[in-house]
C-alpha cells in the first residue's frame, strides 16, 4: 500500500484557538488528498478534499494546504470549538488504483474548555 | 443524507468461527469498502467492489472474503475467526470513481475470544 500519514499522535489545544493538524505523504501520484474526522463511536466523516494540482482550499472554518514539494499537507482549523474533539485522519487517493483510499495513522485532537 | 448501516455494533466470536458482518448502503453507490481500523494503525483496506459480483483486494485480504450480490449490499467474511482479527471494521462506499467522498458505517467492534 501508500504510505501516508505521518501524524502526531495527539493534539491539544485551548477553545477559540486555531488548530493545525499535519501529515505527510509519499506518492507522488496522488489524484486527491482528502481529510476526514472521526467522533467517537462513529465512523468518519468527509471534512474537506484538495486536488493535488492546488495548492490551498478553504472551507467552513477549514483550510487545508497541500506543499508538494515537501510532500505536506496541512488542515487548519479556525476558532476551535469542543465539537472538533475528534481523529482527524488524511487520506489520499489516486483513481487509477480503482478509487483506493489510502488513510494514515491519525491525530486525537482534544480542544480545552 | 446516506446511510451506510452495519448490522452490528459489537459482536463477540469466538475462534474458528465463521463470521458474518454486513453492509447496506441506501444511495445505489458503485463501490463499496471495507476497512479494518486498528490504534497506531490507521484505517487499513481489506477488500473492495466496483459493482456486483465484483471483488479487488486491498493491503489485508487474508483471512478474509468478502460477497457483493447486490448493490446495496457488501458482507465481508471471516472464515475461520482468529484473535488477531479482533478489530474495528468500517464499511464505507462511493457513488462512482473519482468521487472523493466515502460515506462510513458507524464501525463494528468485533471481539474474537
Amino acid at each position: 500500500g501508500e504510505s501516508v500519514g505521518l501524524h502526531l499522535p495527539t493534539l491539544s489545544v485551548q477553545e477559540g484557538d486555531n488548530s493545525i493538524i499535519n501529515c505527510a505523504y509519499s506518492n507522488s501520484a496522488s489524484d486527491y488528498f482528502i481529510w476526514y474526522k472521526q467522533e467517537s463511536g462513529k465512523g468518519p466523516q468527509f471534512i474537506i478534499d484538495i486536488r493535488s494540482n492546488m495548492d490551498k482550499r478553504q472551507g467552513q472554518r477549514v483550510t487545508v494546504l497541500l506543499n508538494k514539494t515537501v510532500k505536506h499537507l496541512s488542515l487548519q482549523i479556525a476558532a476551535t470549538q469542543p465539537g472538533d474533539s475528534a481523529v482527524y485522519f488524511c487520506a489520499e487517493n489516486k483513481a487509477s488504483t480503482g478509487n483506493q483510499f489510502y488513510f494514515g495513522t491519525g491525530t486525537s485532537l482534544t480542544v480545552i474548555p | 443524507d446516506v446511510k451506510v448501516t452495519q448490522s452490528s455494533r459489537y459482536l463477540v466470536k469466538r475462534t474458528g468461527e465463521k463470521v458474518f458482518l454486513e453492509c447496506v448502503q441506501d444511495m445505489d453507490h458503485e463501490n463499496m469498502f471495507w476497512y479494518r481500523q486498528d490504534p497506531g494503525l490507521g484505517l487499513r483496506l481489506i477488500y473492495f467492489s466496483y459493482d456486483v459480483k465484483m471483488k479487488e483486494k486491498g493491503d489485508i485480504p487474508e483471512g478474509y472474503s468478502v460477497s457483493r450480490e447486490k448493490k446495496e449490499r457488501f458482507s465481508l467474511i471471516l472464515e475461520s475467526a482468529s484473535t488477531n482479527q479482533t478489530s474495528m471494521y468500517l464499511c464505507a462506499s462511493t457513488p462512482s470513481f473519482g468521487r472523493t467522498e466515502a460515506f462510513f458505517g458507524q464501525g463494528t467492534r468485533l471481539t474474537v475470544v
